[in-house]
C-alpha cells in the first residue's frame, strides 16, 4: 500500500467550528488531492496542489482552505463548518498517472 | 460537473458471471482511470488506459477506450465474490492535472 495517512479517520464537530484534516505521505508524490464524496455525487475535487505551496481550487472549494507547507503534508481547513460539510473526506497522491488514496475520514457537523 | 457518469448505477450477478460497467465522458482527455472501492474504505487504483490506447488487459480485467464516442467500458470476466464493490471511472482531462470521477457502479457479486 502507498504511504499515505489521513488523521482523524473520524470526527464529530459543531457547527461553526474550525477543522482541520491532515494528510501525510512518505511517498515524495509532487501531487496531492482532497475529494469529498457524498452519496448520489461520487467523488467530487475541493483542493489540490502541485507542489509546496502550490495549490488550486477544485470544483467544490467554497468553505474550505488548503495548505502545503512541505511535500508530505497536506492540510483541508474548513474555517466555520456548517453540516453541508458532514461527509467522508479523502486524500489521494499521484505522480500524475494512477492516484493512491487514503482511508478516508468521516466528518459530522452537528 | 462530474466529467464520468458510469452506467449501470448498480449491477447484480452470480459468481462465474462476467461484469460490464460503462463510462462515458465529455471532453478531450489524455487517460482514463478505473478504479475499486470496497465499502468503508478508500479507492484502490485499478487500471489507466491512455487516449492513443483502444483496449487493456489486466488479469481478469479489460478495459476499452472510445474517443470517439467519448466512452470506456470495464469488464470483469469471471467474477467472484470478492469483486463486490463500487467501480468508479476517472477522467485526466487534456492539460489539467486533476482527476475528475464519476458517481460509479455498485456491484454484487452473489456466490
Amino acid at each position: 500500500d502507498a504511504g499515505i495517512t489521513q488523521s482523524p479517520r473520524h470526527k464529530v464537530t459543531e457547527t461553526g467550528t474550525p477543522v482541520t484534516l491532515r494528510c501525510h505521505q512518505t511517498e515524495n508524490h509532487r501531487y496531492m488531492y482532497w475529494y469529498r464524496q457524498d452519496p448520489g455525487h461520487g467523488l467530487r475535487l475541493i483542493h489540490y496542489s502541485y507542489g509546496v505551496k502550490d495549490t488550486d481550487k477544485g470544483e467544490v472549494s467554497d468553505g474550505y482552505s488548503v495548505s502545503r507547507s512541505k511535500t508530505e503534508d497536506f492540510l483541508l481547513t474548513l474555517e466555520s463548518a456548517t453540516s453541508s460539510q458532514t461527509s467522508v473526506y479523502f486524500c489521494a497522491i499521484s505522480e500524475g498517472l494512477g492516484a493512491f488514496f487514503g482511508q478516508g475520514t468521516r466528518l459530522t457537523v452537528v | 460537473s462530474q466529467q464520468g457518469e458510469e452506467d449501470p448505477q448498480a449491477l447484480s450477478i452470480q459468481e462465474g458471471e462476467n461484469a460490464t460497467m460503462n463510462c462515458s465522458y465529455k471532453t478531450s482527455i489524455n487517460n482514463l482511470q478505473w478504479y475499486r472501492q470496497n465499502s468503508g474504505r478508500g479507492l484502490v487504483h485499478l487500471i489507466l488506459i491512455r487516449s492513443n490506447e483502444r483496449e487493456k488487459h489486466s488479469g481478469r480485467l479489460r478495459v476499452t477506450l472510445d474517443t470517439s464516442k467519448k466512452s470506456s467500458s470495464l469488464l470483469i470476466t469471471a467474477s467472484r465474490a470478492a469483486d463486490t464493490a463500487s467501480y468508479f471511472c476517472a477522467t485526466h482531462a487534456a492539460g489539467y492535472s486533476t482527476l475528475t470521477f464519476g458517481k460509479g457502479t455498485m456491484l454484487l457479486v452473489s456466490p
